[in-house]
């Protein structure tokens, strides 16, 4: 099993740009979110996912996009690139239940100029 | 407001020294807390979970405790070794069908030779 693959691991784009971060899982893991990590900060959920097809807002989702066609992906996108949103983004995902550990990827850092 | 607060936030021992650290939280209703350990560049990797009925769980070298009615888990790393120069993070989910844990901001372990 590869885990929680996540792409591109390195970006940097202008202001205005709009992008998509990948996430693919093959645990067959229902729930995935993606959150930022900023120095000095704990971790931050942007948007989450129970299952295909269902996606909701975690604490910081403006400025952020979320789909879920498939168990196995779940795409982040950028609508219009702010340098505040440069920070480093996680996707990570588990089974069913609160109790279950998340398996998080390695990240992209992602650079706003 | 639920809140996760971990001390120090910042520490350096000596090879093979024993260490503490500390996580106190104000999440309600409490689910379950859990450790995680984030190397520098990676994603988080989860070490051990603490339910509300358990006191003290063993992980190989790490040890976490958990008192419920203060509110209070430390984690405990035994013998430390170069490799556990990491950021550790408490997490702390809650009951009731939340989706959205609580990430404390980490504490940050430099193990020098």
């Amino acid at each position: 099993n590869a885990g929680v693959t996540q792409t591109p691991k390195f970006q940097v784009l202008k202001t205005g740009q709009s992008m998509t971060l990948q996430c693919a899982q093959d645990m067959n893991h229902e729930y995935m979110s993606w959150y930022r990590q900023d120095p000095g900060m704990g971790l931050r959920l942007i948007h989450y996912s129970v299952g295909a097809g269902i996606t909701d807002q975690g604490e910081v989702p403006n400025g952020y996009n979320v789909s879920r066609s498939t168990t196995e992906d779940f795409p982040l996108r950028l609508l219009s690139a702010a340098p505040s949103q440069t920070s480093v983004y996680f996707c990570a995902s588990r089974l069913t239940g609160v109790d279950q550990p998340q398996h998080f990827g390695d990240g992209t850092r992602l650079s706003i100029l | 407001k639920n809140q996760v607060e971990q001390s120090p936030q910042s520490l350096i021992i000596l090879e093979g020294k024993n260490c503490t650290l500390q996580c106190n939280y104000t999440v309600s209703p409490f689910s379950n807390l859990r450790w995680y350990k984030q190397d520098t560049g990676r994603g988080p990797v989860s070490l051990t979970i603490m339910t509300f009925s358990e006191n003290t769980k063993s992980n190989g070298r790490y040890t976490a405790t958990l008192d419920a009615d203060t509110k209070q888990s430390s984690l405990h790393i035994t013998a430390s070794q170069l490799s556990d120069s990491a950021s550790y993070i408490c997490v702390v989910s809650i009951s009731g069908g939340s989706y959205i844990p609580t990430f404390g901001r980490g504490t940050s372990l430099i193990v020098h030779p």
